[in-house]
């Protein structure tokens, strides 16, 4: 069956640094999603990528969709302490929709 | 807009007990619905869907039942708590027939059971 994997499981961040999260899937996706999970709080959807090689921006954040369709990757500059949370993919594919186990970040002033 | 509620915020159960946890949605008709729990530090393990009033698939075999007594309405039980239920339980929607929307996350229920 689908599986979907997120590699780091923790990342701890220097304020001011760049970083990456992976997300890699077992099978080619339909799309994909990422999410974020501050603590204490629930998953808060951030953006999908649908389209191969698919890039997109929020402000500090680049998402970036596979050519292949079967992994994503989350970028983020200059981190912020407003970053420090759970970081979670999502990938769709025949009908089912399955979510990576999450990238916790810790960010260190 | 719609919104998503849940309820209780905090629960603390003896183990044995009942559970009841109920979650409504506004704003919407016929949303996809879902069941989460996630365990302290970990991901998200879905628990039970729901395409409609009274269509309740699992997703793994547990202690837990949900059920969808009207269309956004869906809630989670047991008839007796185990230890290994606790967890941070969130309730999600989302509309389409595709299987792979966007879902919503309501702001959970964090359950203990002694």
């Amino acid at each position: 069956g689908q599986q979907v994997m997120q590699i780091p499981q923790y990342q701890h961040v220097q304020e001011g640094e760049d970083f990456t999260t992976y997300c890699n899937s077992s099978t080619t996706l339909s799309n994909i999603q990422w999410y974020k999970q501050r603590p204490g709080g629930h998953p808060v959807f951030l953006i999908q990528l649908v389209k191969s090689g698919e890039v997109k921006k929020q402000k500090r954040l680049t998402f970036q969709f596979g050519e292949a369709k079967k992994n994503s990757s989350l970028h983020i500059t200059a981190t912020q302490t407003t970053d420090v949370g759970t970081y979670f993919c999502a990938g769709g594919s025949w009908g089912k929709f399955q979510f990576g186990a999450g990238t916790q970040v810790v960010v260190t002033p | 807009s719609q919104t998503i509620h849940q309820w209780p915020a905090t629960l603390v159960q003896p183990v044995g007990s009942p559970l009841s946890l109920e979650c409504t949605v506004e704003g919407t008709s016929n949303p996809n619905l879902y069941w989460y729990r996630q365990a302290a530090g970990r991901g998200l393990q879905l628990l039970f869907y729901s395409v409609g009033i009274g269509q309740i698939s699992s997703e793994v075999p547990q202690n837990l039942s949900a059920s969808r007594p009207q269309d956004r309405q869906f809630i989670l039980s047991s008839k007796k708590l185990l230890l290994s239920d606790s967890g941070f339980y969130l309730c999600a929607w989302s509309e389409g027939t595709s299987g792979e929307e966007t879902q919503y996350f309501g702001p959970g229920t964090r359950l203990l059971v002694l």
